[in-house]
C-alpha cells in the first residue's frame, strides 16, 4: 500500500472560520510533511514532522497549526486565514533511513479562503 | 542552498515520439537522491524515478530514463513512446542525503503531448 490519503478534497472557508486537513498513510513512514502549492507553481515546505515530533518549520504564520497525533496521522489547523491562503496543501511521507527517501504524496485539498 | 532549475516551463511532444526534460541543480553535497515528480491535472504528485548520486548507472523505469551527469550537476528526464497520460506538469527534486528530510523543487515543465 503505497497510498497517502487526505481529506477533505475542498474545503471554502471564511476568515473567522476553524478548519482542519487530515491527512493518513499506513506504509510505515515516521516522516511527514505538509506542503502549500499554488497554481502553475512547485510545491512549498511547510512542516516536516520525524518521529511525530515537529522537526523542520518553515517560518509558517502561526495561523497554520500542524499537530502529529500518532505515526499514521497529521492535521494542519487552519484559523484566522487570509485570501492569500487559498491553494492546494498537499501531504507527503517517507522513510526516514535506508535508500528509499522518496516521499509519498497525497491528493491534496484545494483550500478557498473567502 | 540548494537551488533546483528547470528552464524549459512548457515542452510539448507528438504521440509515440521522444522528449526530454532538462533539470540542473547546485550543491557542494557529495551525496544526495534526486527525483523526477509528475503531477497530472488531477494534481496528485506522482513519483516517476529517482537517481542516487552515488550510483553511476542512469536510473531507468520502463519508458522513463535519466541522464545524470554528476560532474556537470545535470539530471535529465527522457520519456520514450509518449502516451496521452504523459501529459502533466513535471518537477526535478533534490533531497540530501543526510540530515533535513525536505525535497528542493525546480520550477516544473509542463508537457503537452499531441495525438
Amino acid at each position: 500500500d503505497t497510498e497517502v490519503t487526505q481529506t477533505p478534497k475542498h474545503l471554502v472557508m471564511g476568515m473567522t472560520n476553524k478548519k482542519s486537513l487530515k491527512c493518513e498513510q499506513h506504509m510505515g513512514h515516521r516522516a511527514m510533511y505538509w506542503y502549500k502549492q499554488k497554481a502553475k507553481k512547485p510545491p512549498e515546505l511547510m512542516f516536516v514532522y520525524s518521529y511525530e515530533k515537529l522537526s523542520i518549520n518553515e517560518s509558517v504564520p502561526s495561523r497554520f497549526s500542524p499537530e502529529c497525533p500518532n505515526s499514521s496521522l497529521l492535521n494542519l489547523h487552519l484559523h484566522a486565514l487570509q485570501p492569500e491562503d487559498s491553494a492546494l496543501y498537499l501531504c507527503a511521507s517517507s522513510r526516514t533511513s535506508g535508500s528509499s527517501y522518496e516521499q509519498y504524496f497525497g491528493p491534496g485539498t484545494r483550500l478557498t479562503v473567502t | 542552498a540548494q537551488t533546483v532549475t528547470q528552464s524549459q516551463p512548457e515542452m510539448s511532444v507528438q504521440e509515440a515520439e521522444t522528449v526530454t526534460l532538462s533539470c540542473t541543480y547546485d550543491t557542494s553535497e557529495s551525496d544526495y537522491y534526486l527525483f523526477w515528480y509528475k503531477q497530472p491535472p488531477s494534481r496528485q504528485m506522482i513519483l516517476v524515478i529517482r537517481q542516487e548520486a552515488y550510483k553511476q548507472q542512469n536510473a531507468t523505469e520502463n519508458r522513463f530514463s535519466v541522464n545524470f551527469q554528476k560532474a556537470a550537476k545535470s539530471f535529465s528526464l527522457k520519456i520514450s513512446d509518449s502516451q496521452l497520460g504523459d501529459a502533466a506538469m513535471y518537477f526535478c527534486a533534490y533531497r540530501r542525503e543526510t540530515g533535513a528530510n525536505n525535497l528542493f523543487f525546480g520550477t516544473g515543465t509542463r508537457l503537452t503531448v499531441i495525438p
